[in-house]
């Protein structure tokens, strides 16, 4: 099993709708982040979150929420989506500062239509 | 200025070359550098990682850091096609308790 899990791989949702990514991990961390990347924009940091009692905005919140229901378990909800939400997600957990990084999840492919 | 700059691509360089990536950021105070691989419709994976000025060799990749021109660069020597992957660099700031700053990355082609 993947040390870092998304839910759903793909999808695809119409305007308006509420939708839920789910991002679970089994590494231990406290540290959790979710980003969306657009072509050529690269990662953008939505949310994150460095325990189950810290949440932070990242660069781009509006229209966005989340829920940090665990230690593994960060969620990322769209509110009511809208067309230039489309873009492929990808939740994050970090060990902590320095020489660690983040070790990514497979990502999820979302069209709002 | 942007916290994290790459060099624009693509990149294309044949089969057994090496392909040279490079990295300025603007936050002095910057402690630690990443590189990520990306393929396509896939999730960056760490490559390397350097903290201390220098170079930091691993198998055909060497990072390259120079904290006084604010520099970091990624050497793949001897490149395969399948070294052909978007390559991110990331920066931990030091003052913002491991969160990573990411340049938009640069795209490699290694041709045969």
């Amino acid at each position: 099993d993947a040390d870092v899990t998304q839910t759903p791989r793909n999808r695809i949702t119409k305007t308006g709708k509420r939708i839920m990514l789910e991002c679970s991990q089994t590494k231990g961390h406290d540290r959790m982040y979710w980003y969306r990347q657009d072509p050529g924009l690269g990662l953008r940091l939505i949310y994150y979150s460095f325990d189950v009692k810290d949440i932070n905005k990242g660069e781009i919140s509006d229209g966005y929420s989340v829920s940090r229901q665990a230690q593994a378990k960060f969620s990322l909800s769209l509110e009511s989506a809208i067309p230039n939400q489309t873009a492929f997600y990808f939740c994050a957990t970090s060990e902590g500062e320095g020489i660690y990084g983040y070790t990514f999840g497979s990502g999820t492919r979302l069209t709002v239509v | 200025q942007k916290e994290v700059e790459q060099n624009s691509g693509p990149l294309s360089v044949p089969e057994g070359a090496i392909a040279s990536l490079n990295c300025t950021y603007s936050d002095r105070g910057s402690q630690s550098f990443f590189w990520y691989r990306q393929y396509s419709g896939k999730s960056p994976e760490l490559i390397m990682f350097i903290y201390s000025n220098g170079d930091k060799e691993d198998g055909r990749f060497t990072a390259q850091l120079n904290k006084a021109s604010q520099y970091v660069s990624l050497l793949i020597r001897d490149s395969q096609p399948s070294d052909s992957a978007t390559y991110l660099c990331a920066v931990d700031r030091g003052s913002t308790l491991g969160r990573l700053y990411f340049g938009r990355g640069t795209q490699l082609t290694v041709w045969p």
